[in-house]
């Protein structure tokens, strides 16, 4: 079966520009989130959707978006992009079920690098 | 969200059993152990989960202390496909506030020499 897919894979953007980063969750997965991993800062949670809806928020500023659309695949945007937004975008995806809550299957990442 | 504790780093020879350690003494009741592992270039790997009791499958093994404030993931035999850095996850259980969100921490990262 296909695991998450992300595209695109690598992308180079400069500042102020804005980007928009795609997820396609597996098959029957409902919930969809995202991370941004740095060097720095390790892996940070961005946010998390379940049918269309953000269901969590991490600590990040407004300039960092996403939305789930009725498929489940998910598109997070970034605007007016900052140097320091360079980073490894990751998302994953699960099953929704109360319990045991199911761990949460990763796809390979979007790498941003801004210039 | 309640914290947890790896070593930073940890080395095992192939073929030989590594116990990874993690701390997280703030656990709720209700908080699961998650395990994840992240290969180099790659997202992080759900590798195995639990509540109370010790867990297997077919990655690794999970002991749980009988007061949940500390747990060991246990690889039976590394392998150099096992380097990766390791990361102990406490997951809130559904309905709670922070559910569908899970707080890495460092993790530890485990060489292993062949």
């Amino acid at each position: 079966k296909a695991g998450v897919t992300q595209t695109p894979r690598y992308l180079i953007k400069t500042r102020g520009q804005q980007v928009t980063l795609s997820c396609s969750p597996i098959s029957g997965h409902r919930s969809v989130s995202w991370y941004q991993q740095t060097p720095g800062q390790g892996l940070q949670f961005l946010f998390e959707y379940f049918s269309e809806t953000q269901r969590n928020k991490g600590n990040f500023p407004g300039r960092f978006s996403g939305r789930q659309f009725s498929n489940s695949r998910s598109e997070m945007n970034v605007s007016t992009l900052e140097l320091g937004d360079s980073a490894l975008y990751l998302c994953a995806s699960s099953v929704e079920r109360r319990e045991p809550p199911y761990g949460y299957t990763f796809g390979s990442g979007t790498r941003l690098t801004v210039v | 969200d309640a914290k947890t504790t790896q070593p930073n780093s940890m080395e095992s020879n192939e073929e030989e059993p590594v116990h990874l350690p993690c701390n997280h003494s703030t656990i709720s009741g209700t908080d699961y152990i998650h395990w994840y592992r992240q290969l180099p270039s790659q997202g992080p790997e759900y590798v195995i989960h639990g509540l109370t009791s010790n867990v297997n499958n077919r990655m690794a093994s999970l002991a749980i202390a009988e007061d949940r404030k500390s747990s060991t993931l246990i690889l039976h035999r590394a392998t150099l496909r096992d380097a990766a850095v390791y990361y102990c996850i406490l997951r809130a259980p559904a309905g709670g506030t922070s559910y569908g969100k899970l707080t890495f921490g460092q993790g530890t990262i485990l060489t292993v020499h062949p």
